[in-house]
């Protein structure tokens, strides 16, 4: 596969519940990044990281999303009281040291009803 | 206003036809354009990366070309089989953040026996 895990893989809330999205990249890959997809649509960057540190985050929609990868491994997506807009395929990509190639995991298809 | 525009929406042909899949964008400064294949409820997997150096690009049945002066890039799939049935996401990489990909929003193409 590509190398990345993610769980849960569908999500199904009520709106104003917090969801909490994982993803596991193969240990030792540098970069990690989260994209947002809807349907028909192209991935949606939302954030960066560079090992531990969060170096972009310029794509999360508001402050009701953020993310964290505390041991520049696994990384949390967490979405706040959400909204039926935030209905989508979450998804995780990895690259590998020294090349430029992402790859992305099986994505979590978040609904908020 | 979306960086990279893609064309057509959406094509079928039949088994054994070619295509061409045709890219956009106005992503600057430019790095690198890939193309991905996504399967129905899978992530985007890589077909070809290309530099601005590079006008050509193949990966069996799949040949990218790329005219950096243009900026269009085209997606050429050689005697269609129905495993070839895919959205076809055409990815810019540049601008401000070298690490930021902006997607397309894809060609669904359907391959029918």
């Amino acid at each position: 596969g590509a190398g990345v895990s993610q769980s849960p893989r569908y999500k199904v809330t009520k709106r104003g519940q917090d969801v909490a999205l994982r993803c596991d990249p193969i240990s030792g890959h540098v970069s990690l990044y989260w994209y947002r997809q809807a349907l028909g649509q192209g991935p949606e960057f939302l954030t960066y990281f560079n090992y531990e540190a969060q170096q972009d985050k310029s794509g999360l929609p508001n402050d009701r999303f953020s993310a964290e990868r505390p041991e520049g491994s696994i990384s949390t997506l967490t979405i706040q009281r959400t909204e039926q807009r935030d209905s989508a395929m979450y998804r995780c990509a990895r690259t590998e040291a020294g090349l430029n190639e992402q790859f992305f995991g099986p994505g979590t298809r978040l609904t908020v009803l | 206003k979306n960086q990279v525009e893609q064309s057509p929406q959406s094509l079928i042909i039949l088994e054994g036809k070619n295509c061409t899949l045709q890219c956009n964008y106005t992503v600057s400064p430019f790095s690198n354009l890939r193309w991905y294949k996504q399967d129905t409820g899978r992530g985007p997997v890589s077909l070809t990366i290309m530099t601005f150096s590079e006008n050509t690009k193949s990966n069996g049945r799949y040949t990218a070309t790329l005219d950096a002066d243009t900026k269009q890039s085209s997606l050429h799939i050689t005697a269609s089989q129905l495993s070839d049935s895919a959205s076809y996401i055409c990815v810019v990489s540049g601008g401000s953040n070298d690490y930021k990909l902006s997607f397309g929003a894809g060609t669904t193409v359907t391959v029918r026996a």
